[in-house]
């Protein structure tokens, strides 16, 4: 089965400064990575997909870039943040089947 | 676009008691996908429905899926403290996304 690894677990970053989330996964071949945010007590916004290297496609204008340098390798990333980019951010991989899973998210705090 | 309608936003119910969050869409949907995310911690995958007036049961949970294709239903059976978390219903868009409804907050009291 797929497992996903996210870093850091919790960040707390100050408004202005520059932002890498990475996520890697583990035991599946091209799948399909996505970065969701989610806001404290709200629901899960999907900001990038990706269906293989170098392929991204953004659902979301905002700040946030995302890249996939490696088939099993996805990256959410700043330039500057904003206090709105606070929140959960979750990566997240569609396996062989239907069942998407998640990894166990980054808490950011942007102050 | 697309999306989902979750009722009720928030649930508080005593231990023993049941629960339903229901889900909604005003166009017909493939499928639906039910995921449960304890406090703290991320989405879960629980089932996923297809067919039109499709039933499964796992333990105490009784998922539904409408007979147009439309809504969607997961019951709990005499809930229990370990059932608190916040319940998402999904459906898979054209891209291969989820869409989420915006969930159910269940909270049981012991």
């Amino acid at each position: 089965s797929q497992t996903i690894h996210q870093w850091p677990a919790t960040l707390v970053q100050p408004v202005g400064s520059p932002l890498s989330l990475e996520c890697t996964v583990e035991g599946t071949s091209n799948p399909n990575l996505y970065w969701y945010r989610q806001a404290a007590g709200r629901g899960l916004q999907l900001l990038f997909y990706s269906v293989g290297i170098g392929q991204i496609s953004s659902e979301v204008p905002q700040n946030l870039s995302a890249s996939r340098p490696q088939d099993r390798q996805f990256i959410l990333s700043s330039k500057k943040l904003l206090l709105s980019d606070s929140g959960f951010y979750l990566c997240a991989a569609v396996s062989s089947i239907y069942e998407q899973y998640f990894g166990p998210g980054t808490r950011l705090t942007v102050t | 676009g697309q999306q989902v309608m979750q009722i009720p936003q928030y649930q508080h119910v005593q231990e023993g008691e049941d629960f339903t969050t229901y889900c909604n869409s005003s166009t017909t949907l493939s499928n639906i996908q039910w995921y449960k995310q304890r406090p703290g911690g991320h989405p879960v995958f629980l089932i996923q429905l297809v067919k039109s007036g499709e039933v499964k049961k796992q333990k105490r949970l009784t998922f539904q899926f409408g007979e147009a294709k439309k809504n969607s239903s997961l019951h709990i059976t005499a809930t229990q403290t370990t059932d608190v978390g916040t319940y998402f219903c999904a459906f898979r868009g054209s891209q291969g996304n989820l869409i989420f409804g915006k969930g159910t907050k269940l909270s049981v009291k012991p």
